[in-house]
């Protein structure tokens, strides 16, 4: 059985840019949900995707976009980068709503924001 | 607005010691809680999850229980290892959500 997969692990971008990450669900796995991490904070959710559909969002401005694909990998794409977005973005896949089962996460993409 | 608190913030303890983490949320109105462990830089391993149904969950020498009244859940972990030295984060779901709240985590460093 595949885990989570996200890539790349470190990613260096400037102020304005523009940047996407990826993650690979477990097999079997149709949900994946997003979140951000800062330093010595605990993750803060973004946004999650059921079935190539949004199924809710936490409190990231519309900068912050998503898609799922039919093989339900995903990306996550955040444009006008800002230095407050720096930090691991993680990915989590399940195989039903989160209230129902486990979430199992990646290993995370770093991104620093210069 | 759910929001989760997690005591202490560090915890340093000797070896073969066993040690209780805590959590608590403010709404009680939970699914289920899940403790995570997190290595430096790395993504989260789910350790334990506990439906709101449930009191307890154990694998091996961690236990979790739940007091979803009183919005409480302790981790429990017996003859702690240097290899157990990590963050240790917990997280809730409501009903009709589809998102984890986390706390800020117990970063804890087992010495040898």
């Amino acid at each position: 059985e595949t885990g989570v997969t996200q890539s790349p692990t470190h990613l260096i971008k400037t102020r304005g840019q523009q940047v996407t990450l990826r993650c690979s669900s477990q097999s079997g796995h149709n949900t994946v949900s997003w979140y951000q991490q800062a330093l010595g904070q605990g993750p803060q959710f973004i946004f999650q995707y059921y079935r190539e559909e949004e199924n809710g969002r936490g409190n990231f401005p519309p900068r912050f976009s998503g898609l799922q694909f039919p093989n339900y990998s995903s990306e996550l794409n955040v444009n006008a980068l800002e230095l407050d977005d720096s930090a691991l973005y993680l990915c989590a896949s399940s195989s039903a709503a989160p209230y129902t089962d486990t979430q199992y996460f990646g290993p995370g993409t770093r991104l620093t924001v210069l | 607005k759910q929001e989760v608190t997690q005591i202490p913030a560090a915890l340093s303890v000797p070896e073969g010691e066993n040690l209780v983490l805590n959590c608590s949320f403010t709404d009680s109105a939970i699914y289920n809680l899940q403790w995570f462990r997190q290595d430096p830089g790395k993504g989260l391993t789910s350790l334990l999850l506990i439906q709101s149904s449930q009191r307890e969950q154990t694998s091996g020498r961690l236990n979790a229980s739940l007091d979803k009244s009183s919005g409480r859940s302790t981790l429990y972990i017996a003859a702690s290892q240097p290899g157990d030295s990590a963050t240790y984060l917990c997280a809730v779901t409501q009903g009709g959500s589809e998102k984890l709240v986390f706390g800020k985590g117990t970063k804890l460093t087992v010495n040898p």
